[in-house]
């Protein structure tokens, strides 16, 4: 499974979009974008994942580079609620099937 | 709300003792997947389940052990606890097909958590 890089932390305002940013440039052909996050203590959310186009469901968005190399997760319209750690995962869908998560992005939506 | 339920929500023991964390996966989930997360480590798979069967195994100590039951419920039987122990533990299950329509293991769905104190 490629390795990915996120910032450690980042602030939001309450009400704007929030883009949280993933590298993952040794990703391959086969595998896929997996975001999760964890709000204080409560078990990891599954948020949204993807291949290669573009992703929305009714929690976020995930945009894909065309090279793959990065993606961004972006939360619309954050809300305190949104306040967590999120973790970008890759993974493929042979091999081991247990979630490896790295040390996330603690967001913070400020009021 | 995810599904996934387990018990006890807090648990507190001594060094030397057993305990026994209990799991119920999502309606249908046939697998059942054991993180430990602790201050220093973040959160590691310890092993996972299907159907019954042992499926992949992580860092799961040797006083540790698991089980998956007939009726799909897990089991995390954690023995000589030492004060390294303490911890959240979550289970998590993973439907059969993915929202994409193909394998969905990677699309877990976790559980509350355990938060087990060893004094």
């Amino acid at each position: 499974d490629a390795k990915t890089t996120q910032p450690t932390s980042m602030d939001c305002a309450e009400g704007r979009a929030a883009n949280l940013p993933c590298n993952h440039s040794t990703i391959s052909g086969n595998e896929y974008v997996y975001w999760y996050r964890q709000i204080h203590s409560q078990g990891p959310q599954y948020i949204i994942h993807g291949l290669k186009n573009n992703e929305t469901n009714e929690m976020a968005s995930l945009i894909i580079t065309e090279d793959r190399k990065s993606s961004t997760l972006i939360l619309p319209h954050a809300t305190l609620r949104d306040t967590a750690v999120y973790y970008c995962i890759v993974k493929g869908l042979q091999g081991a099937q247990k979630l490896v998560f790295g040390q996330g992005t603690r967001l913070t939506i400020n009021p | 709300d995810s599904g996934v339920t387990q018990t006890p929500k807090h648990l507190i023991t001594a060094t030397g003792q057993r305990v026994t964390l209990r799991c119920s996966p999502r309606s249908g989930d046939l697998s059942v997947y054991w993180y430990q997360q602790s201050l220093d480590q973040g959160l590691q798979f310890l092993i996972q389940y299907y159907n019954g069967e042992e499926r992949a195994k992580g860092n799961i100590l040797e006083r540790f052990s698991a089980q998956q039951f007939p009726d799909l419920h897990s089991e995390l039987n954690l023995s000589s606890l030492e004060l390294g122990d303490s911890a959240l533990y979550f289970c998590a299950s993973s439907p059969r097909r993915g929202l994409a329509g193909g394998p969905s293991y990677n699309e877990q769905f976790f559980g509350p958590g355990t938060r087990l104190t060893v004094l």
